[in-house]
């Protein structure tokens, strides 16, 4: 079975410092790999997806970017951290075969700027 | 219209009680239906998967109805650890993008 490892868990950092988390994927190859934030009390909200190596589709215009060097490692980076990017970074992943949709998450990093 | 869209509550039950949560979705394509509870602070983690022909899970029974463009969740006998948000999710056909509903807030107290 699939396992994501996400670090750091929790993290607090000034605005205007640089950010970065790191996501793992053991137990597949090639997955789908995915960035969501939950500002407290919120949904999901879905910032980048990865269908492969390099491949990094952004969902919503942000200061903050991805990246995927090799396929079970997906990267969230930002340059300067905002106060409004404060919230629960969730990295999630599910297999392309079999295609059964479930998606995986890690155990999550929660981050407050100030 | 959001595209998927849940009723926040929170729904507040005593133990033993029986209670339902509808998700409705906007997209006809829609194909790949679950529910997933989440703890307070914690990542989400699959409930259950939502078939045609719907299925049941020990307590929790999930419906499909793809006229209506919903899926229910059916607890029965709540316990004080379904305590939890649930949160429904829809993938369209072709898609990769699973898309969450806000959630709904489940609070069973003795």
């Amino acid at each position: 079975s699939q396992t994501i490892h996400q670090w750091p868990a929790t993290l607090v950092q000034p605005v205007g410092s640089p950010l970065s988390l790191e996501c793992t994927v053991e137990g597949t190859s090639n997955p789908n790999l995915y960035w969501y934030r939950q500002a407290a009390g919120r949904g999901l909200q879905l910032l980048f997806y990865s269908v492969g190596i390099g491949q990094i589709s952004s969902e919503v215009p942000q200061n903050l970017s991805a990246s995927r060097p090799q396929d079970r490692q997906f990267i969230l980076s930002s340059k300067k951290l905002l106060l409004s990017d404060s919230g629960f970074y969730l990295c999630a992943a599910n297999t392309i075969t079999p295609n059964t949709g479930e998606l995986f998450f890690g155990e999550g990093s929660r981050l407050t700027v100030l | 219209r959001k595209e998927v869209e849940q009723d926040p509550g929170p729904f507040n039950v005593p133990e033993g009680a029986t209670v339902a949560f509808n998700c409705t979705y906007s997209n006809s394509a829609s194909q790949s239906f679950f529910w997933y509870r989440q703890d307070c602070r914690k990542e989400p983690k699959l409930l259950m998967s939502v078939y045609s022909s719907g299925n049941e899970d020990g307590r929790f029974t999930a419906q499909l109805n793809r006229a209506s463009q919903y899926i229910s969740l059916l607890i029965r006998d709540s316990k004080l650890s379904d305590s939890a948000t649930y949160l429904c999710v829809v993938t369209v056909g072709g898609s990769y993008i699973p898309t969450f509903g806000r959630g709904t807030s489940l609070i069973v107290h003795p």
